[in-house]
């Protein structure tokens, strides 16, 4: 099992363009998960899914944000426009079923300059 | 609320016990649950507990629930330098099937 997988790995782009930032969850899993790290707020729930649809974006910060689940196997987050304070690690997590456990990505490090 | 809430850091010597605490909210958790997250690495799973368990043991770690006071701890035995993370405790909160994580707590350990 290749586990979660999130690219890229690193994004560095200036404020103002569109980020897309990518993740496959583990197959069979039915629930993704987009969180958001950074020192000052810790790990933030931005929006998840169930069955590829958005079950909760209340974590969403504002309209510049925006997940889609096309299919069970591939989702995306996408920032446009970028602004500095969105700098931060975003992780990608899956789990099969209620209660079973959260599997994350590596994390994509985003950079706005 | 939902709030988790550990202590920020914890420094220990080699061959020590470390343990972690973490304070939760919800009552109605099911799971609590205890992720190491390495420097540029993505948090991994450690172990979890059922909430109607107290104590849960893997090997050199035990975990102890305390359902009355909310309290969760991490226990690491015989501490090694590859112990070096962020610990994260975390609980589902709700009927949402959300996972909420603590702040964290960084441990680091001294030879």
């Amino acid at each position: 099992d290749a586990g979660v997988i999130q690219s890229p790995r690193h994004e560095v782009t200036e404020m103002g363009q569109e980020v897309t930032l990518r993740c496959k969850p583990i197959s069979g899993h039915d629930y993704l998960f987009w969180y958001r790290q950074t020192m000052m707020r810790g790990l933030e729930l931005l929006i998840y899914f169930n069955n590829n649809v958005p079950i909760d974006d209340s974590g969403m910060p504002e309209d510049r944000f925006s997940a889609k689940m096309p299919n069970a196997s591939f989702s995306t987050l996408k920032i446009q426009p970028s602004e500095p304070r969105d700098s931060a690690v975003y992780f990608c997590a899956s789990r099969a079923i209620d209660d079973s456990p959260l599997h994350f990505g590596n994390g994509t490090r985003l950079t706005v300059t | 609320g939902e709030d988790v809430e550990q202590s920020l850091f914890l420094s220990v010597r080699e061959g020590d016990s470390s343990v972690i605490n973490c304070t939760y909210t919800d009552s109605s958790s099911t799971y609590l649950y205890w992720y190491k997250q390495e420097p540029g690495a993505g948090l991994q799973l450690l172990t979890y507990i059922f909430s109607n368990m107290d104590m849960k043991q893997d090997q050199r770690l035990t975990v102890l629930l305390n359902k009355k006071d909310k309290h969760l701890s991490l226990r690491i035995a015989d501490t090694q330098t590859g112990d070096s993370a962020i610990y994260f405790c975390a609980e589902i909160t709700g009927t949402a099937s959300k996972l909420t994580f603590g702040t964290g707590t960084r441990l680091q350990v001294t030879l």
